[in-house]
């Protein structure tokens, strides 16, 4: 079965400083891998997604990420935090048990809280 | 493209009562997600539709709870005899195409918050 792991349910950083949210996954196949950013008392909006190809992937508002198979890891990144930055960050993979599920398994997310 | 469209967006009911959601996805998309998210979770699948099919239910899905799409359009999701642990988000997505196969994005409403008292 799926799982993602986030470390870290909080992380604090000043602004203009480097983010670093971390997402570890196991799957017993090639997963895709997407981030998701939610503001307080809103859906999901997709940041980035790694399907193929490329293993850095750049998303919207500054983000990037970078698919390492070798350690199962699809860390998010921004080079300089901002205030609008604050949120909560979900890391995704596509759900897979080997029928006709379909959908994607998060993580329990890690709330970025960016200090002026 | 309105993105997914979810009604209400706050539900306040009484245990015991019945509730319905509504969400309305993309137009074009084909297949239509539910997730539910309680405090300091992230989404955890319920159930989702292929057109008019529904295709797969998590065991979270209670027989309290019921999926139907009809048109392969719009879709509700009814809770019976509401406990106070259903109090959570409940969130629909839409796609166009499969996600395991073509890690399409999947587009989500802003949510249903049901609080059962």
């Amino acid at each position: 079965a799926q799982s993602v792991t986030q470390l870290g349910s909080h992380v604090s950083v000043s602004e203009g400083a480097l983010v670093l949210l971390r997402c570890n996954y196991s799957s017993s196949v090639p997963p895709y891998l997407f981030w998701y950013v939610q503001y307080p008392n809103q859906g999901l909006q997709l940041l980035l997604k790694y399907t193929t190809g490329a293993t850095l992937v750049k998303g919207i508002n500054g983000f990037e990420a970078e698919f390492k198979k070798s350690e199962t890891s699809f860390h998010l990144t921004k080079p300089s935090a901002h205030m609008s930055d604050a949120a909560e960050y979900f890391c995704a993979v596509t759900l897979y048990s080997g029928g006709g599920a379909d959908g994607l398994t998060f993580g329990k997310g890690t709330h970025l809280i960016i200090q002026p | 493209d309105t993105g997914v469209s979810q009604d209400p967006r706050h539900k306040i009911t009484k245990r015991g009562q019945n509730v319905t959601f509504r969400c309305d996805p993309i137009s074009e998309h084909n297949r239509l997600y539910w997730y539910r998210q309680t405090l300091g979770q992230g989404p955890e699948f319920l159930t989702y539709f292929q057109n008019e099919a529904q295709l797969e239910k998590s065991r979270l899905l209670s027989d309290r709870f019921s999926a139907e799409r009809p048109k392969g359009s719009f879709s509700t999701l009814e809770i019976q005899r509401t406990e106070q642990g259903d109090s959570a988000m409940y969130l629909c997505a839409s796609s166009l195409g499969v996600l395991k196969l073509s890690g399409t994005e999947a587009f989500f409403g802003q949510g249903t918050r049901l609080t059962v008292v």
